[in-house]
């Protein structure tokens, strides 16, 4: 069965300063992989996808996130951290036609000082 | 475009009663699938229906059914409740199952509360 591991329960860093959270996954064919943003008390909302197309893929508030087969990571990052970036992040993964569940990491929570 | 909906947003109910989670998918959408959001457990797939059917199932008593009606909404339902079902519910939907990648969009959520 697929396994995410997000590390880091907890990530803080400056307004301004990069983002960098870390997702690795055990498949070893390349799945499905997502980037999930959640608010609180809010549900998901898709912040990118990798779909076999591009290793480098652009999401919306300015993240992105680069695909390594050789280390099995779907990193996400963004250059520069506003306060409306603190949230949870959940990284997941979906199997090809295995079912089409959505397994997730544990979730980072990022936190953004002034 | 709406999005996915959930009713209610929030619910109490005791242990032993049974609970019923409501979802509209987007317009178009066959697929509705609904996981498990409890603190210290992560977030959990708990079920898969397309056109109607039940596709698959993740690692949860049978307590937890539901079904998915002929416009493609969906309903949860959890019998004797039990303390540790209080979690979020999240409902998703998606345009289609097998052969494209698995975009799901969320909803909200409803918070169960078992007392």
């Amino acid at each position: 069965a697929q396994s995410v591991t997000q590390l880091g329960s907890h990530v803080s860093v400056s307004e301004g300063a990069l983002v960098l959270l870390r997702c690795n996954y055990s498949s070893s064919v390349p799945p499905y992989l997502f980037w999930y943003v959640q608010y609180p008390n809010q549900g998901l909302q898709l912040l990118l996808k990798y779909t076999s197309a591009a290793t480098l893929v652009k999401g919306i508030n300015g993240f992105e996130a680069e695909f390594k087969k050789s280390e099995t990571s779907f990193h996400l990052t963004k250059p520069s951290a506003h306060m409306s970036d603190a949230a949870e992040y959940f990284c997941a993964v979906s199997d090809h036609g295995a079912g089409n569940m959505l397994t997730f990491g544990g979730g980072t929570r990022l936190m953004v000082k002034p | 475009e709406a999005g996915v909906t959930q009713s209610p947003t929030h619910l109490i109910k005791t242990r032993g009663q049974q609970a019923t989670l409501r979802c509209s998918p987007i317009s178009g959408h066959t697929s509705v699938y609904w996981y498990q959001q409890a603190l210290g457990l992560g977030l959990q797939f708990l079920l898969w229906y397309d056109e109607g059917e039940e596709r698959n199932r993740g690692n949860f008593p049978p307590r937890f059914s539901g079904r998915q009606f002929p416009n493609y909404s969906s309903e949860l339902n959890v019998n004797a409740l039990e303390l540790e079902d209080s979690a979020l519910y999240l409902c998703a939907s998606s345009f289609s199952p097998a052969g494209t990648y698995n975009e799901q969009f969320f909803g909200p959520g409803t918070r169960l509360t078992v007392l």
